[in-house]
């Protein structure tokens, strides 16, 4: 079974400052896609990043950027220049590819606060 | 933008009662899903839904939980005979695809359900 580790509960950053928030997964397959989901005070999920692993560039989006390690079953996501708005609980996910996969496992979250 | 609404935002029942937690998926898309958190845990899976049958499902997904797309648009999730540790935030998400084929899902703002 899938399972994966957020090993930091709480970060917190200076506004305008960078951070990364870490991320270990456990899996038996090649094929796969990892995600960061960011849950703000609102509670909905939003999709923050997508990273496939058969691809070796790290994905970024704009102040968002991920570091994948595909041998040491790594995905940190960094985030520059932290905004006020990026305050947060970020979830790491991980899917298996494949047409009949319905379901993300995901880690426990990391609760980042960013401080004036 | 388009997005996943789900009503109530929070409720709270009695232990024993019958409660049903409604979404209103994106109007396009054709995967539906339940997640649920416990607070302070991580995000789990419940139960995944396509062509009006469940195409995955979780062990936490037993006898006392169903599904069920009444009506083209809602989604809806149904717990017979709720017990305390049914307490927790349960999120609904559509996708057009499988998550497998690195599809964006997309989250509800989730019910907060309280078993008392």
């Amino acid at each position: 079974a899938q399972t994966v580790t957020q090993s930091q509960p709480e970060m917190s950053v200076q506004e305008a400052e960078t951070v990364t928030l870490s991320c270990t997964y456990d899996t038996s397959e090649s094929d796969y896609y990892l995600f960061w989901y960011k849950q703000p005070p609102s509670r909905q999920m939003i999709l923050v990043i997508r990273q496939e692993a058969y691809k070796q560039q790290n994905a970024t989006e704009n102040r968002f950027s991920v570091n994948f390690q595909k041998a040491a079953k790594s995905f940190s996501l960094k985030i520059s220049d932290s905004q006020l708005g990026d305050a947060a609980m970020y979830f790491c996910a991980y899917c298996h590819s494949g047409g009949s996969n319905y379901k993300l496992t995901f880690g426990k979250g990391t609760l980042l606060t960013v401080n004036p | 933008e388009p997005e996943v609404t789900q009503t109530p935002s929070h409720q709270v029942t009695q232990m024993g009662q019958e409660v049903i937690l409604r979404c209103v998926p994106i109007s396009n898309h054709l995967y539906f899903y339940w997640y649920r958190q416990i607070l302070g845990q991580k995000v789990e899976f419940l139960v995944s839904f396509y062509n009006n049958e469940i195409s995955e499902k979780s062990e936490i997904f037993d006898d006392q939980f169903s599904v069920e797309r009444p009506d083209g648009s809602n989604f809806t999730l149904k717990i017979r005979s709720t017990k305390l540790e049914d307490s927790a935030m349960y999120f609904c998400a559509s996708s057009y695809r499988p998550w497998g084929l690195n599809t964006e899902a997309f989250f509800g703002q989730g019910t907060r359900l309280t078993v008392v």
